[in-house]
C-alpha cells in the first residue's frame, strides 16, 4: 500500500533556530516528491518538487533533500522566522490510486518568539 | 492572474440541503481536483478531472458530484448534505498529474 509518513506530528522551536522535518514513503513507482507549506486558514503552497535524480533543492531558507534509495526526504528550515509557523505537507507522485498522489498528514510547526 | 479561486469561503447548511462549491482557475490548467481536509486525516481526494468533459472519482466520492464543462471551472455539488461532510474543501489545478498543484484558498463547510 502506498503510504507517506511524516514526523514529527508537531514541533515547537524558538525563532532563529533551525529545524528538520522528515518524510518517509513507500510509494511505487516513484515520479516526484513535493513539499507544501500550509498557513492556517489557507490552501497549501508549493515549496519544492524533486524528481528521482535530484538530491537537494532549495527555496530561500527551505532546503529539501531526497534519498530515493531509502525512500526518505527531509525539509530543513534555516534561521526560522515567525512566518514559518504552518503545516508542512509531503506529497509523493507516481503510485497507483486515483490521481497517483499520496499525501502525508503533515507536520505542524510553531515558531515561538 | 487570479490563480485558483473558490467561493464561498464559508457556508453553513442544514442536513439534507444541497449546494455547489465553485472553483475556477485562469492558468489554462488541464488537471483539476477537489480535496477535503479534516483534522488528523490530511488531504483526501474527492473527484478529479484531466480535462474538459472528463471527470473521475477519487478516494472519497460518495455524496459529491462534479462536472467539467470548461477548462476553467470545476464545481463540486453536494447532493444532500450530511454532518459527516463538515470539512474544509480545497480545489487544486496543475498542468498535468506530474506537475505541482496550485491550491485555492478553501471553503469551510459546516453541516448542522
Amino acid at each position: 500500500k502506498n503510504q507517506v509518513e511524516q514526523s514529527p506530528q508537531s514541533l515547537i522551536i524558538l525563532e532563529g533556530k533551525n529545524c528538520t522535518l522528515q518524510c518517509n514513503y513507500t510509494v511505487s513507482p516513484f515520479s516526484n516528491l513535493r513539499w507544501y507549506k500550509q498557513d492556517t486558514g489557507r490552501g497549501p503552497v508549493s515549496l519544492t518538487i524533486m524528481t528521482f535524480s535530484e538530491n537537494t533543492k532549495s527555496n530561500g531558507r527551505y532546503t529539501a533533500t531526497l534519498d530515493a534509495d531509502t525512500k526518505q526526504s527531509s525539509l530543513h528550515i534555516t534561521a526560522s522566522q515567525l512566518s514559518d509557523s504552518a503545516s508542512y505537507i509531503c506529497v509523493v507522485s507516481g503510485g497507483g490510486g486515483a490521481d497517483g498522489l499520496t499525501f502525508g498528514k503533515g507536520t505542524h510547526l510553531i515558531i515561538q518568539p | 492572474n487570479a490563480g485558483v479561486t473558490q467561493t464561498p469561503k464559508f457556508q453553513v447548511l442544514k442536513t439534507g440541503q444541497s449546494m455547489t462549491l465553485q472553483c475556477a482557475q485562469d492558468m489554462n490548467h488541464e488537471y483539476m481536483s477537489w480535496y477535503r481536509q479534516d483534522p488528523g486525516m490530511g488531504l483526501r481526494l474527492i473527484h478529479y478531472s484531466v480535462g474538459a468533459g472528463i471527470t473521475d472519482q477519487g478516494e472519497v466520492p460518495n455524496g459529491y458530484n462534479v462536472s467539467r464543462s470548461t477548462t476553467e471551472d470545476f464545481p463540486l455539488r453536494l447532493l444532500s448534505a450530511a454532518p459527516s461532510q463538515t470539512s474544509v474543501y480545497f480545489c487544486a489545478s496543475s498542468y498535468s498529474k506530474q506537475r505541482g498543484q496550485f491550491f485555492g484558498p478553501g471553503t469551510r463547510l459546516t453541516v448542522l
